[in-house]
C-alpha cells in the first residue's frame, strides 16, 4: 500500500528556534514530491522537489529530497508566530494522484 | 488573477439529502482533482478531471458519489443520499498541466446532521 509518513505529528517551539520536519514514502510510482502549509484555510504551496540533493530554497524555508533513502525534509529557520500551521508532504504518483503524509502541527510559541 | 474557488464554504445537510460542491479552477488551469479530508486524517485523493473527462476515478466511494467538470462552467462534486460519514472538508485542486504543482481552493466544509 502507498504510504506517506511524517514526523513528528506535533511540535511546540519558541520563536526564533530552528525546525526540521520529515517525511518518508513508499509508493509504486514517483514523480514528485511537493510540501504544503496548511492554516485554516487552503493547503498553500510551498515546494516541488523532484531531483535528489537539489536544495530548494524560499526565505527562511528549505527542502531537500533524497530518493535512494525515500525521504524529503522541511527546515525552517529563526521561526515566527505566523509560522505556526500543519505542514503536509504529499507524492505526486503521476496525473497529481497526490498521496498525502498525516502532516505536521507546528505550534510557534512567542 | 484568482485562485481556486470553491463555494459554499460551509454545507449543512440532513442525512439523505443531496450535497452539490463547486469548483471554479485558477484561470488557465484545465486539470481538477478533488480531495477528501475526514476529521485528523490526511487528505486523500477521490477523482482527476479535466474538461469533460473523467482522467481517474480510483479514490471515489463506489456509490453515491459522482463528479463533472463540464465545457463550461465549474467542477462539481456531487454527494446523494449523505450519511454522517460523508462529514469532511472537501478540497479541490487545480494545475495548469499534468505534473506541475496543484493549488487548491479553500475547501468546503460539509456537516451531515
Amino acid at each position: 500500500e502507498d504510504k506517506v509518513v511524517q514526523s513528528p505529528l506535533s511540535l511546540v517551539v519558541h520563536e526564533g528556534d530552528t525546525v526540521t520536519l520529515n517525511c518518508s514514502y513508499e509508493v509504486t510510482n514517483f514523480r514528485s514530491l511537493l510540501w504544503y502549509k496548511q492554516e485554516k484555510k487552503a493547503p498553500t504551496f510551498l515546494f516541488m522537489l523532484t531531483s535528489s540533493g537539489i536544495e530548494k530554497k524560499s526565505g527562511r524555508l528549505s527542502s531537500i529530497l533524497d530518493k535512494k533513502e525515500l525521504f524529503s525534509i522541511l527546515n525552517i529557520t529563526a521561526t515566527q508566530t505566523g509560522d505556526s500551521a500543519i505542514y503536509l508532504c504529499a507524492v505526486n504518483q503521476g496525473a497529481q494522484k497526490l498521496v498525502f503524509g498525516q502532516g505536521t502541527r507546528l505550534t510557534i510559541n512567542p | 488573477n484568482a485562485g481556486v474557488m470553491q463555494n459554499p464554504r460551509h454545507l449543512v445537510r440532513r442525512r439523505g439529502q443531496e450535497a452539490r460542491l463547486r469548483c471554479s479552477p485558477m484561470k488557465g488551469h484545465s486539470h481538477v482533482y478533488w480531495y477528501r479530508q475526514l476529521p485528523e486524517e490526511g487528505l486523500k485523493f477521490m477523482v482527476y478531471l479535466q474538461k469533460e473527462n473523467i482522467i481517474d476515478e480510483s479514490g471515489m466511494p463506489k456509490e453515491r458519489f459522482s463528479a463533472e467538470f463540464p465545457k463550461e462552467g465549474p467542477s462539481i462534486l456531487r454527494i446523494q443520499q449523505v450519511v454522517r460519514g460523508d462529514s469532511a472538508a472537501y478540497f479541490c485542486a487545480s494545475s495548469g498541466q499534468v505534473n506541475t504543482e496543484a493549488f487548491f481552493g479553500q475547501g468546503t466544509r460539509l456537516t451531515v446532521v
